[in-house]
């Protein structure tokens, strides 16, 4: 079966310091991949998604930046964070097949102070 | 950005159905309608899509309109457990944009 981890689960970080959140996917081969923040009391917004490696769309512009280095790997890195980038991340995968569903990861819980 | 209108919360009994409405009235042919849910500090869990007829699984069922512009999910006995954010979502590709949801609490 397909499990995706996420880590670390939080993460407390001072404003300019970089960041680096990891994902990984198991049981599945070609997964799109997708990053989402979720700000507090705030619905989903999805960052990024890759279609394969190397390849990373950007839905919304930001100091945030992600990588797939390889197939069932995708990382959010960001070089300086803000205040603002506080919130739940979010990692999700899915088959590929604009028909199915995401599956989500369990989460990082980011503060940035 | 979200294609669809949610009510902000609802409350539903304990044992009762529970009919969450989404309004999609822009949405095109080939999309989609998702439906997932957060439990709090969670990632969403999926639980039901469509395209035209209505869906059943084990979770829920799913009622879109003829004309595809609106669609109910139902949550045929509501438990406790069931108190989460629900999502509807309209999609024809990889992209899910999720707005703010519906915040559905079961009440004993």
């Amino acid at each position: 079966s397909q499990t995706i981890h996420q880590w670390p689960a939080t993460l407390v970080q001072p404003v300019g310091s970089p960041l680096s959140l990891e994902c990984t996917v198991e049981g599945t081969s070609n997964p799109n991949l997708y990053w989402y923040r979720q700000a507090a009391g705030r619905g989903l917004q999805l960052l990024f998604y890759s279609v394969g490696i190397g390849q990373i769309s950007s839905e919304v512009p930001q100091n945030l930046s992600a990588s797939r280095p390889q197939d069932r790997q995708f990382i959010l890195s960001s070089k300086k964070l803000l205040l603002s980038d506080s919130g739940f991340y979010l990692c999700a995968w899915s088959g590929g097949q604009s028909y199915n569903e995401q599956f989500f990861g369990p989460g990082t819980r980011l503060t940035v102070l | 950005d979200a294609k669809t209108t949610q009510p902000t919360s609802m409350d539903c009994a304990e044992g009762r159905a529970a009919n969450l409405p989404c309004n999609h009235s822009t949405i095109s042919g080939n999309e989609y309608v998702y439906w997932y849910r957060q439990i709090h500090s969670q990632g969403p869990q999926y639980i039901i899509h469509g395209l035209k007829n209505n869906e059943t699984n084990e979770m829920a069922s799913l009622i879109i309109t003829e004309d595809r512009k609106s669609s109910t999910l139902i949550l045929p006995h509501a438990t406790l457990r069931d108190t989460a954010v629900y999502y509807c979502i309209v999609t024809a590709g990889n992209q899910f944009y999720f707005g703010t949801g519906t915040s559905l609490t079961v009440i004993p």
